[in-house]
């Protein structure tokens, strides 16, 4: 089992739509979570970062935990063609070096 | 932009050959982890870099190397590269915090291509 697996997609949502990105993660112990978003020939770019249980919203992007379940979402509202990326799911451990295991990401594709 | 700059840009080797590159972390931060990219796949955690020590290794063969440096820039050294070393290769800088858990971000990156 990978430690954080992702859909690799592609998703593919009409413009205007909510995107809706999911992420599943095996380390009881992970502690911090964060969605990067990744455009073509780039680096990954932080978009949300949650450490609690529940929702967190930040403009047009909502990241949800839920740490009983081990699974950790991203919802983009008013799909814009700009958001088009593949978008990265990263758990931290906080336990020993503080790495980041990713997720392979999923591409989304928002269709005018 | 996320102040973290990263050199060169693109790198073309040959199988056996050493490569260097390079990183500085964004202004206030102290710790450097490096990550390798290969097409279509995630960041794989190669290592991390705190107060010019390595703290944490990933699954990658002594060939990968690093150094940080006083002012918390860094170094990731590979020799006798192969062909499976061609990738995009990350550097992020992070603030050391009580408790983890801190935000990395994350710079350009360098694409490093073996032939």
């Amino acid at each position: 089992q990978k430690e954080v697996e992702q859909n690799s997609g592609p998703l593919s949502v009409p413009e205007g739509a909510i995107a809706s990105l999911n992420c599943t993660y095996s380390d009881r112990v992970s502690q911090s979570f964060f969605w990067y978003r990744q455009y073509s020939g780039k680096s990954p770019e932080l978009i949300m970062s949650i450490y609690s249980n529940g929702d967190k919203e930040d403009g047009r992007f909502t990241a949800q935990l839920n740490k009983a379940s081990q699974y950790v979402s991203l919802l983009i509202r008013d799909s814009q063609p700009s958001d088009s990326a593949t978008y990265l799911c990263a758990v931290n451990s906080r336990q020993g070096a503080q790495k980041l295991v990713f997720g392979q990401g999923t591409r989304l594709t928002i269709n005018p | 932009e996320t102040g973290v700059t990263q050199s060169p840009t693109h790198l073309i080797k040959t199988r056996g050959q050493q490569v260097t590159l390079r990183c500085s972390s964004q202004s206030g931060h102290n710790t450097v982890s490096w990550y390798q990219q290969a097409l279509g796949q995630g960041p794989q955690f190669i290592f991390q870099y705190y107060r010019e020590e390595e703290n944490g290794r990933g699954n990658f063969p002594p060939r990968f190397s690093g150094l940080q440096f006083p002012n918390y820039s860094s170094e990731l050294n590979v020799n006798a590269l192969e062909l499976d070393d061609s990738a995009l290769y990350l550097c992020a800088s992070s603030l050391r915090r009580m408790g983890g858990g801190e935000t990395q971000y994350f710079g350009p990156g360098t694409r490093l291509l073996v032939l």
